[in-house]
């Protein structure tokens, strides 16, 4: 298996231009996960996916910030418009039932930079 | 509140010492216990994890974590550091009554001396 696959691994923008972060989860996992790393707020969960069903967007920071996963096998992020501040490391990650249980699987993640 | 600590924002161990990186816990149920680790560019991955059974976790690349209930720790270890154990060291916990939320300690970075 080739893993969480994400694309695409750096993306540098200017503000106000839309965003869009795709991801492709392990085969098989029915549990995706949107994370956000940066140095000052550490890993942050976005929004939690089960069988394709948004089930948690609480950590989505505001409206800004979409996120659709229209099947199995695929996962998009956006952000309309970007802003500097979105600058950050994003990453997704998918796991079998509701990773209580079963461990995460991290994709490489996609840095994006807003100037 | 539920909550993760990793005391130690940095460790430093010569190469073929021992190693530990600390994590103490706060959650209201039985913690599922994880750690991580995430080297340079790269994403996070997966170590071990304690979920129930014996307090001594065996996981990837030789680490090894011990589940202390009484002192709520889940400290990291490996008997013999190598240069490339450094990295990036996370350790999560997932409160029983959670089916997926992970609450994940700020990081611990491992520098292993030649």
């Amino acid at each position: 298996d080739a893993g969480v696959i994400q694309s695409p691994r750096h993306e540098v923008t200017e503000m106000g231009q839309e965003v869009t972060l795709r991801c492709k989860p392990i085969s098989g996992h029915n549990s995706l996960f949107w994370y956000r790393q940066t140095m000052m707020r550490g890993l942050e969960l976005l929004i939690y996916f089960n069988n394709n069903v948004p089930i948690d967007d609480s950590g989505m920071p505001e409206d800004r910030f979409s996120a659709k996963m229209p099947n199995a096998s695929f996962s998009t992020l956006k952000i309309q418009p970007s802003e500097p501040r979105d600058s950050a490391v994003y990453f997704c990650a998918s796991s079998l039932a509701g990773g209580g249980s079963y461990e995460q699987y991290f994709g490489p993640g996609t840095r994006l930079t807003v100037t | 509140a539920q909550s993760v600590a990793q005391p130690e924002d940095q460790v430093n161990v010569a190469e073929g010492n021992p190693l530990t990186v600390k994590c103490t816990y706060s959650v209201s149920g039985n913690p599922y216990l994880f750690w991580y680790v995430q080297y340079p560019n790269r994403g996070l991955q997966f170590l071990l994890k304690y979920i129930t059974g014996d307090n001594l976790v065996k996981g990837s690349y030789g680490f090894e974590a011990e589940f202390n209930k009484s002192q709520t720790s889940f400290h990291l270890k490996k008997p013999s550091a190598l240069v490339s154990d450094s990295a990036l060291y996370f350790c999560a916990v997932r409160d029983e009554g959670s089916n997926y939320q992970l609450i994940w300690g700020a990081g611990t970075k491992l520098i292993i001396k030649p």
